[in-house]
């Protein structure tokens, strides 16, 4: 089974500051995907990025990237220039290949002050 | 566009009554689940299902139950509503496979039990 670690539980940043979300996750399979969600003050959980096991390479996204380290079983999340509507809370879950269904933990809380 | 659609946003109920939150998701997925989400306790799975007329109990099934009659169709039912229910809901899908390992969330259902 996947069990997934967000040690922040909220961070409060001033706009334009650059904020990273910590990821850390636990599993026994070769083979699997990680996954971040987004879920603003409106509730509905927001598709970020997926991520497979095989591919460590970082990825960006406009003023978002993320960097996946195997190795520490990590995969961090990076606002650049962090807006206000950027405050959500941040999830971070894990899927094994033959999973059905996600692990979810609390998600971390962010608030970006204007 | 991914569309996962829950039929009630918000929702005030009485303890004892017998609650039906719809689900519906144009993206023919064969994965269907219902999640909820409690203040500092993340998302816990109630109930998913892997096709219709499938369904496996989650992490929290106790005083729930669930319908899926057709593909794009899941329903949660509490079938005797109690103030410990009063909780955010989501609904959500995904396909099959590894390629399929995405889940779509719907925007909520907030339920509250006086």
């Amino acid at each position: 089974a996947q069990k997934v670690t967000q040690a922040q539980t909220e961070i409060s940043v001033v706009e334009k500051e650059d904020v990273t979300l910590d990821c850390v996750y636990e599993t026994r399979d070769t083979t699997y995907y990680l996954f971040w969600y987004k879920q603003p003050p409106s509730g509905e959980l927001v598709f970020l990025i997926r991520r497979n096991s095989f591919d460590e390479q970082n990825e960006i996204s406009g003023r978002y990237s993320w960097n996946f380290q195997k190795s520490t079983s990590s995969f961090n999340f990076t606002i650049t220039a962090s807006q206000v509507v950027d405050s959500a809370v941040y999830f971070c879950a894990p899927l094994n290949n033959y999973g059905q269904n996600f692990v979810f933990g609390p998600g971390t809380r962010l608030s970006v002050l204007p | 566009d991914v569309k996962v659609t829950q039929s009630s946003r918000y929702l005030v109920k009485r303890t004892g009554e017998k609650v039906f939150l719809e689900c519906v998701q144009d993206m023919d997925h064969e994965n269907m689940f219902w999640y909820r989400q409690d203040p500092g306790l993340g998302l816990r799975l109630i109930y998913f299902s892997y096709d219709v007329k499938m369904k496996e109990k989650g992490d929290i099934p106790e005083g729930y139950s669930v319908s899926r009659e057709k593909k794009e169709r899941f329903s949660l039912i509490l079938e005797s509503a109690s103030t410990n229910q009063t909780s955010m809901y989501l609904c959500a899908s995904k396909g099959r496979g590894p390629s399929g390992n995405t889940i779509y969330f719907g925007e909520g259902s907030w339920l509250t039990v006086v």
